[in-house]
């Protein structure tokens, strides 16, 4: 059981727009940035997005990152076959002092 | 560019001790926070601690007891033990970099199969 609840899959068309939420609480989502990662099969995750929205060198402005309270929300526009993947957010949690993950989202690019 | 690459024997028997070692090149292992992550097959990501360039550590509650992490800056190296293994800890063991700022992992190694079994 994640401390971090994620939707176990989402799906949508090439070229559609799809999000995947992260639900937490207020000792980790509330309180701390979430970050954003795929992971392609067979392959180790890949940091997409940090500090809530900022994105890593590379990264495309497809992938975008917003919070509201003790939720966050990955977004990704324009979607393509090479998005399928699966996608974990992740954050520290204070009163567990250490971090913590969804249990990730299997997004099936139709 | 930072890379980090897992080593480590690939089997286990339960009961005995779980020894990784992750090696950094293309920068220095100082002035950042390191991690360990494991994913058992088919399912999500696990945080097992982390361990700052001065020595100082924290770990997942739930494997406190069991976990020791250590670094060698000489050789731009840490490391994992995980005593007491038992079947559940089978997984993917990665290491990474944890990022400056807010919490989040930058580097990634390619991640290491462990197996326990007798």
């Amino acid at each position: 059981q994640s401390v971090l609840t994620q939707p176990p899959s989402v799906s949508a068309a090439p070229g559609q727009e799809v999000t995947i939420s992260c639900s937490g609480s207020s000792s980790n989502i509330g309180n701390n940035y979430v970050s954003w990662y795929q992971q392609l099969p067979g392959t180790a995750p890949k940091l997409l997005i940090y500090e809530g929205n900022k994105r890593p060198s590379g990264i495309p402005d497809r992938f975008s990152g917003s919070k509201s309270g003790t939720s966050a929300t990955l977004g990704i526009t324009g979607l393509q076959t090479g998005d399928e993947a699966d996608y974990y957010c992740g954050t520290w949690d204070s009163s567990l002092s250490g971090g913590v993950f969804g249990g990730g989202t299997k997004l099936t690019v139709l | 560019q930072v890379q980090l690459l897992e080593s480590g024997p690939g089997l286990v028997k339960p009961s005995e001790t779980l020894a990784l070692t992750c090696a950094v090149s293309g920068g220095s292992i100082s002035s950042y926070y390191w991690s360990w992550i494991r994913q058992p097959a088919g399912k999500g990501l696990e945080w097992i601690g982390r361990i700052y360039s001065s020595g100082s550590t924290d770990y997942d509650p739930s494997l406190k007891s069991r976990v020791t992490m250590s670094l060698d800056t000489s050789k731009n190296q840490f490391s994992l033990k995980l005593t007491s293994v038992i079947a559940a800890d089978t997984a993917v063991y990665y290491c990474a970099r944890v990022g400056r700022g807010w919490f989040h992992f930058d580097y990634w190694g390619q991640g290491t199969l462990v197996t326990v079994s007798s």
